[in-house]
């Protein structure tokens, strides 16, 4: 099975601290995802990556930036946290377009959920 | 922009009862379909989905959906729900133009009543 994993489920921060979340997959997936998960408005993509040192912008990337060093992790970096960053951080995985059909499913880690304070 | 609608945001029910959770797209070039389900405190985890071949698709726990590609719709259904049924239920699109992501809708509540 695949699995996905997020370094917390819960995290508790500052109003302008420094926040990781990082994500571990141990399926050899290229692509990765962040997303962030708030009521009503469903899921929104944040940045996403297709391979190692390379990142591409989704709908909401201001505030956050990412890092991808290795293939199994994905990390996303909020610089200076705000209250309106409050909300459940999802990163998912899928495999690369070159894998055919079985490329189009993304699989998810349990979620953090993060509050600014 | 490509868009993925979810016409209710929350659908009571009660159990045993049948329930459909509509899904419409916004285009109707090539298309690949995906229901997700998130219980309580959890991540997303793959329902059913359709890439090619036979419309109706079955899922997981029971539950089907059906691509129609003329009304770009895919509706879920289940004929029988339970009270474990109650979750959070997302639809997704993937346009067939390359290594993009999903396009994911806002979510339907299923709540199922006993």
């Amino acid at each position: 099975d695949v699995k996905v994993t997020q370094s917390s489920r819960y995290l508790v921060k500052r109003t302008g601290e420094k926040v990781f979340l990082e994500c571990v997959q141990d399926m050899d997936h290229e692509n990765m995802f962040w997303y962030r998960q708030d009521p009503g408005l469903g899921l929104r993509l944040i940045y996403f990556s297709y391979d190692v040192k390379m990142k591409e912008k989704g709908d909401i990337p201001e505030g956050y930036s990412v890092s991808r060093e290795k293939k199994e992790r994905f990390s996303l970096i909020l610089e200076s946290a705000s209250t309106n960053q409050t909300s459940m951080y999802l990163c998912a995985s899928s495999l690369p377009l070159a894998s055919g059909l079985g490329h189009n499913e993304q699989f998810f880690g349990p979620g953090t959920r993060l509050t600014v304070l | 922009a490509q868009s993925v609608t979810q016409l209710d945001s929350q659908v009571p029910v009660f159990e045993e009862a049948p329930v459909e959770l509509r899904c419409n797209y916004s285009s109707s070039v090539s298309v690949y379909l995906f229901w997700y389900v998130q219980y309580p405190n959890q991540g997303l985890q793959l329902l059913l989905k359709y890439l090619s071949g036979s419309t109706l698709v079955k899922g997981i726990n029971g539950f089907e959906a059906e691509f129609n590609k003329s009304q770009t719709s895919f509706h879920l259904r289940k004929p029988s729900v339970h009270i474990s049924d109650t979750a959070e239920y997302f639809c997704a699109v993937k346009w067939n133009s390359g290594n993009t992501p999903l396009v994911f809708g806002k979510g339907t509540r299923l709540s199922v009543i006993a």
